[in-house]
């Protein structure tokens, strides 16, 4: 079982309603992360936070999707409106610091499907 | 843009030793490589990390040559259960961005 817990594990819902994830990273993580991992591809990167403040959101498209990280602890992943081509995994995870040799640890995503 | 790309897939045999490469633009010395296994329905899993030359843990050994183009993982006696999507993970600092490798699909047979 994974350590990062995310939830819902699976979401089910129609284009153009809004969608939630939610993650808890490890204890102590100040670093958080979130990916969308299309089905048989790597995972993307959408969005870094160092404590409460977003560090690369370069890849976030920003007309739907909203992130953020109040305090620093845990995060939620808004899309609004859902759109057919969101269908994926989404995953969270998380880093003891912000230095690329710092290891990440995932949950085990939240599976979107749109209809 | 950096890519990253790994072979599709590769098939083994119990107890064999299995080496996956990762291909990849020009990463600086201090650029960390990870590696990762991935289980259907679940989050990525850390298997190794490292920038220097040869890393070695007790389950893998990851491997990057002097011209830093390319890397490799080593998984030294495979069982069934090593059956799994590995990807590589590059942190490049020049441009401070983190690009997953294409992965590669492993079966391991009886």
């Amino acid at each position: 079982e994974a350590e990062v817990a995310q939830s819902p594990r699976y979401k089910i819902t129609e284009k153009s309603q809004a969608v939630a994830f939610w993650c808890d990273p490890i204890s102590g993580h100040a670093t958080l992360y979130w990916y969308r991992q299309i089905l048989g591809q790597g995972p993307e990167l959408l969005v870094q936070f160092q404590d409460e403040s977003v560090v690369d959101d370069s890849q976030l498209p920003k007309d739907r999707f909203s992130a953020e990280r109040l305090k620093g602890v845990d995060s939620t992943l808004k899309i609004q409106p859902a759109e057919l081509g969101d269908s994926a995994m989404y995953l969270c995870a998380s880093s003891a610091g912000t230095g690329k040799g710092q290891p990440q640890h995932f949950g085990d995503g939240t599976r979107l499907s749109i209809l | 843009l950096a890519k990253t790309t790994q072979p599709i897939s590769m098939d083994s045999y119990e107890g064999q030793e299995v080496n996956i490469t990762c291909s990849h633009n020009n990463i600086a010395t201090n650029d960390y490589i990870t590696w990762y296994q991935q289980f259907p329905s679940q989050g990525p899993r850390f298997i190794i990390q490292g920038y220097k030359t040869k890393v070695t843990n007790e389950v893998a050994s990851l491997f990057i040559p002097a011209d830093r183009k390319s890397s490799t993982l080593s998984l030294p006696r495979v069982s069934l259960s090593d059956t799994a999507v590995y990807y590589c993970l590059v942190g490049y600092t020049g441009t401070d961005k983190l690009i997953f490798g294409t992965g590669t699909r492993l079966q391991v047979f009886p």
